[in-house]
């Protein structure tokens, strides 16, 4: 399966700036997804981010607030803007792709912990 | 939303069984089951999945209803290192746009999941 990348692993922001994750994967993929988690609570997903074109967002999510690109097959970045407080979470990047038993699962970053002053 | 409900949460004590229930009465036809663990400060770790036959892999056994509205989670040994949250999946929607890019690719929408404790 596949092997991703995050970074930064965490980082301690002011409200107000914009942060960048970064998500490098070994291998080329087609789709790939970011989700919120939230303090205590379950993953959320954000978008889906599809090489070459706009990602798709789920209801609650606005590209003005969590941009997003995908230069290529292997790499994508979610800015985090204007934050506040309440988007302190862990960020986290997936791609679906082979496992080793042949279907496809999802893989996912270690996540990007952000906490917002 | 999650089609799927889950106990908040279990006990097991360890070098038992630990079956982990989960409801998802609303499946479709072509919808897998899938489960994931989350042990604490990492992402999500896939376990196992299926369709509508009873599974086993080296991590878990994976038992599904014949009329697939449930399906139970056996991890038949737990350690204390199996202690995390368990999420069931049922693979949602196909997105137009996925269709149009690569075909067979849904959305993975986690529900609240199910946090297991081992215990010694």
């Amino acid at each position: 399966s596949a092997v991703i990348s995050q970074k930064p692993s965490r980082d301690i922001c002011q409200r107000g700036t914009s942060l960048t994750i970064q998500c490098q994967v070994d291998s080329q993929v087609t789709m790939m997804f970011w989700y919120r988690q939230q303090p205590g609570q379950s993953l959320t997903l954000i978008a889906t981010a599809n090489q070459g074109s706009e990602a798709t967002y789920e209801s609650g999510f606005v590209i003005d607030k969590f941009p997003i690109s995908r230069p290529n097959l292997t790499f994508s970045t979610l800015t985090v803007s204007n934050m506040s407080p309440e988007d302190s979470s862990i960020y986290l990047c997936s791609v679906e792709g082979q496992g080793v038993s042949g279907a496809n699962v999802l893989t996912f970053g270690a996540g990007s912990r952000l906490t917002v002053l | 939303d999650a089609k799927t409900t889950q106990p908040t949460s279990m006990d097991c004590a360890e070098g038992r069984a630990a079956n982990l229930p989960c409801n998802h009465s609303t499946i479709s036809g072509n919808e897998y089951v899938y489960w994931y663990r989350q042990i604490h400060s990492q992402g999500p770790q896939y376990i196992i999945h299926g369709l509508k036959n009873n599974e086993t892999n080296e991590m878990a056994s994976l038992i599904i209803t014949e009329d697939r509205k449930s399906s139970t989670l056996i991890l038949p040994h737990a350690t204390l290192r199996d202690t995390a949250v368990y999420y069931c999946i049922v693979r949602g929607e196909k997105h137009l746009l996925l269709v149009m890019v690569s075909s067979g690719t849904y959305k993975y929408i986690f529900g609240t999941g199910t946090r297991l404790k081992v215990l010694a």
